[in-house]
């Protein structure tokens, strides 16, 4: 069965200092994994589209990389403004996304 | 400026009242969908439209339905049928029914007393 896991559940971070979010999947044929920002009360926002185990995006204090079984999201010095949930969602070959339940970014100044 | 535009955002209704959610969009794109976001789950896909006149039911079809007589408009009625309408309902779209790079709008958020 075609699965998203996203951990922790919430992070709280101080400003300047750098994690790592999760989402590991296991789906038949994946076509493309894709992460996503969203503010609270607000409909996501498409951030980056990871095709291949090793491939990596940046932006800005945003890093994604990929492997067979999972991906990170990097945030690098992170700042107030990049407090939000940040979605990550799976594309096998039917097409469909499925969608993990997010990880809650918190960046306290 | 492109985009999608949902409305209302925020909605009450009483039991057993169907409402319609509007959802427009400016991009030129082909594929609309409906996902429905309830706290602690991911979203998931109500039906989504590759073309005009054309839709399919997503994981969750059961008490809904849309229409799509233009490419710019994808409208969801939540019928009474819906057992557990209260939710936050996102509208999005894309280029190419293949990818999962959306465009999502700004939500409506149905309350249903």
């Amino acid at each position: 069965e075609d699965q998203v896991t996203q951990s922790p559940e919430a992070l709280r971070l101080q400003e300047g200092e750098s994690s790592s979010l999760n989402c590991s999947y296991t789906v038949s044929g994946l076509r493309g994994l894709f992460w996503y920002r969203q503010d609270p009360g607000k409909g996501p926002e498409f951030l980056f589209t990871l095709y291949s185990a090793g491939e990596e995006k940046e932006k800005e204090r945003l890093k994604a990389t990929l492997t067979k079984k999972e991906s990170f999201l990097h945030i690098t010095a992170p700042k107030p403004e990049d407090s939000a949930t940040y979605l990550c969602a799976v594309q096998a070959r039917a097409n469909n996304l499925f969608f993990g339940t997010g990880t809650r970014l918190t960046v306290i100044p | 400026d492109g985009g999608i535009t949902q409305s209302p955002k925020y909605l009450f209704r009483k039991e057993g009242q169907n409402v319609t959610l509007s959802c427009e969009q400016n991009l030129n794109h082909d594929a609309m969908y409906w996902y429905r976001q309830d706290p602690g789950q991911g979203l998931r896909l109500i039906y989504y439209s590759q073309i005009v006149n054309d839709f399919q039911k997503g994981d969750i079809a059961e008490g809904y339905s849309v229409s799509r007589e233009k490419k710019e408009s994808f409208p969801l009625t939540v019928t009474s049928a819906q057992k557990n309408p209260t939710a936050f309902y996102l509208c999005a779209s894309s280029g190419d029914s293949h990818t999962g790079e959306l465009f999502f709008g700004e939500g409506s958020r149905l309350t249903v007393l």
